[in-house]
């Protein structure tokens, strides 16, 4: 299937300071990324979707304020936590369809993120 | 608004035995039907997916799943699972808006 990579896999801050984590598609062109959170031992919520060239989409009760995302390429979407704190903590995952109506999904490894 | 729902949220099973895990989706429309697994320390592969046709759809490692339109429902089904199979499994549904919306998962334990 399809390479989906994220970079940092696991990052560390303190609080107030803003995050950029990396969404990349390494073989194909991702005309849609969406952009999920994992609490432990949860499901995987929908934050947003990102279309290439437009804004991102924002699911009810996500601050896009907080979360920006652009999506300035086919392949690379970038999720930024600004002025993150201990709530924000979580591990971020990022998915990418190729657009092509088979609907799957590839998914990123995930990025920890622990907000000090 | 869309939502998926699982009917357990952990099943703990011997090895050889028979797995069924419900999953059950309310949305009107036409929709894309998967089911995902996230072995422990592993990021989400899919195990299945449904888009039109036959209702029963085979998997990876033996899984299938059935979808039945009158009851909203996509079922996963595995004759004899293995210890290998502990996971954590989520259905999840593509609506029409290309959304996919994930349920709340379950945990299987196989014990050897």
């Amino acid at each position: 299937g399809a390479v989906v990579s994220q970079h940092p896999s696991w990052v560390i801050c303190k609080s107030g300071t803003s995050v950029k984590i990396e969404c990349r598609s390494l073989d194909f062109q991702a005309t849609t990324m969406f952009w999920y959170r994992q609490f432990p031992k949860q499901s995987l919520m929908l934050m947003a979707t990102s279309n290439e060239g437009s804004k991102a989409t924002y699911e009810q009760g996500v601050e896009k304020d907080k979360f920006l995302i652009n999506h300035a390429s086919l392949t690379l979407s970038t999720l930024t936590v600004t002025s993150a704190h201990p709530e924000d903590s979580s591990f971020y995952i990022c998915s990418a369809s190729s657009g092509r109506g088979t609907g799957e999904l590839f998914f990123g490894e995930g990025s920890r993120l622990t907000v000090l | 608004a869309q939502s998926v729902s699982q009917h357990n949220h952990h099943v703990i099973l011997s090895e050889a035995a028979s797995l069924e895990l419900g999953c059950n989706y309310s949305y009107g429309g036409t929709v894309n039907l998967f089911w995902y697994v996230q072995y422990p320390g592993q990021h989400l592969q899919l195990l299945l997916k449904y888009f039109s046709g036959d209702p029963l759809v085979k998997g990876i490692k033996g899984f299938e799943a059935e979808f039945i339109k009158s009851k909203f429902s996509f079922n996963l089904r595995k004759p004899s699972v293995q210890w290998s199979d502990t996971a954590e499994y989520f259905c999840a549904v593509k609506t029409s808006y290309d959304k996919v919306i994930f349920g709340p998962g379950t945990s299987l334990s196989v014990i050897p």
